[in-house]
């Protein structure tokens, strides 16, 4: 596809269940970001790979949350024995080349979201 | 203290008018600055990257200022589609993590 594409658009799901959220990134893109966005707030970081390998993880809010991109393309956001609290929109983000590491980043693209609700 | 501080606003202004926020950042170190634009209920997109010797888009003007930690966007002569929220983004330090603020959010009056 054209762009960055999150699946599956809604997801409900009742407390204590298990989910997974996909990002399809741009095709070529190195980089994916994962942020999570309350209403009013801005997004925040959760997680980012560069390729396969998984650069910074620090905003993930517990182990709870894992993510993965096992061959540097399509990744997936897991939160296990969900709770309300993590109710919110979901957004993945690529980007075309990596920050090299010293923090020279490049343009965000990013999908129109999974907007999770937990029962 | 955030990493990255905006005012949320409301920032109510009339068509026409000129507009700017500003943004500071924590982390010294901090290389890649930009400001997005999200519509409501809609994913951010990039507005202008911001470098260190100011850049210009049209009406639009970001600029840096690294030893105040502070980046601004001026938005001349507000049109009714320059309704939105701003997000400023920061990276932390010298690293590729890129980190939202809470965002400032335009109304443009007619």
């Amino acid at each position: 596809g054209a762009g960055v594409s999150q699946s599956p658009r809604y997801k409900v799901t009742k407390r204590g269940q298990d989910v997974a959220l996909r990002c399809d990134p741009i095709s070529g893109h190195v980089s994916l970001y994962w942020y999570r966005q309350a209403l009013g707030q801005g997004p925040e970081f959760l997680t980012y790979f560069n390729y396969e390998a998984q650069q910074d993880k620090s905003g993930l809010p517990n182990d709870r949350f894992s993510a993965e991109r096992p061959e540097g393309s399509i990744s997936t956001l897991t939160i296990q024995r969900t709770e309300q609290r993590d109710s919110a929109m979901y957004r993945c983000a690529s980007s075309l080349v990596p920050d090299r590491g010293r923090g020279t980043n490049e343009k965000l693209f990013f999908g129109s979201g999974t907007q999770l609700s937990v029962l | 203290r955030k990493e990255v501080e905006q005012d949320p606003g409301p920032f109510n202004v009339p068509e026409g008018a000129t507009v700017a926020f500003n943004c500071t950042y924590s982390n010294s170190a901090s290389q890649s600055f930009f400001w997005y634009r999200q519509d409501c209920r809609k994913e951010p997109k990039l507005l202008m990257s911001v470098y260190s010797s100011g850049n210009e888009d049209g009406r639009f003007t970001a600029q840096l200022n690294r030893a105040s930690q502070y980046i601004s966007l001026l938005i001349r002569d507000s049109k009714l589609s320059d309704s939105a929220t701003y997000l400023c983004v920061v990276n932390k330090g010298n690293t590729g993590k890129l980190i939202f603020g809470q965002g400032t959010t335009l109304q443009v009056k007619p």
